[in-house]
């Protein structure tokens, strides 16, 4: 069984710039989250991906976006930089069956913009 | 808004001592709440609770949830060096949004 497993582990980028970061979800899971956690803080939910559509979204702007592929990988795109979207980014993947339940993450991606 | 706090935000022992976690939210729709240990960076999980009374027990880890009370605590008795991390606790409210407290660092000193 392949835990989850995310691209880049860092990068840094030039305020107003684009990025976009990489997540294979664990085998078995169809569900991903991605969260944003800056330092001192708890991850702050960004949205969810199920069945390529995304699920729900927390108060991020929509220069915040993603995608959902049929192997249940997922990439978060995030357009004009901004200095305050320095933060860890995390994936996490779980199975949406009957309920919640457990969500397991990965590395994360530590993006810097400057 | 759904909220988690947890308490307290940092925490020093000694290597031997026990230790109490503790988590309360106020979310709509409560559905679950988890424990997470983050020693780098990848959060790992540790508990899922989701009725209330119920003990859930790894190791020298234990975790219980009172619904009535709002609130959970995570129990790590004779605390080891390696049990330094950041323990956050997180709150499903529905399907797919699991909010987040802040975290508690705990640092064990041998």
């Amino acid at each position: 069984e392949t835990g989850v497993t995310q691209s880049p582990t860092h990068l840094i980028k030039t305020r107003g710039q684009q990025v976009t970061l990489r997540c294979s979800s664990q085998s078995g899971h169809n569900t991903v989250s991605w969260y944003q956690q800056a330092l001192g803080q708890g991850p702050q939910f960004i949205f969810q991906y199920y069945r390529e559509e995304e699920n729900g979204r927390g108060n991020f702007p929509p220069r915040f976006s993603g995608l959902q592929f049929p192997n249940y990988s997922s990439e978060l795109n995030v357009n004009a930089l901004e200095l305050d979207d320095s933060a860890l980014y995390l994936c996490a993947s779980s199975w949406w069956g009957q309920g919640a339940s457990e969500q397991y993450f990965g590395p994360g991606t530590r993006l810097t913009v400057t | 808004e759904d909220k988690v706090v947890q308490s307290p935000l940092s925490l020093v022992v000694h290597e031997g001592d026990t230790v109490t976690l503790n988590c309360s939210y106020e979310v709509t729709n409560f559905r679950s709440l988890l424990w997470y240990k983050q020693e780098k960076k990848a959060p790992t999980f540790l508990f899922m609770l989701t009725s209330s009374g119920i003990e859930k027990k790894s190791g020298r880890l234990s975790s219980i949830l009172d619904k009535k009370e709002l609130f959970s605590i995570l129990n790590i008795t004779a605390t080891q060096t390696g049990d330094s991390a950041i323990y956050l606790c997180a709150v499903y409210s529905s399907n797919y949004k699991l909010t987040f407290g802040k975290g508690t660092l705990l640092t064990v000193n041998p």
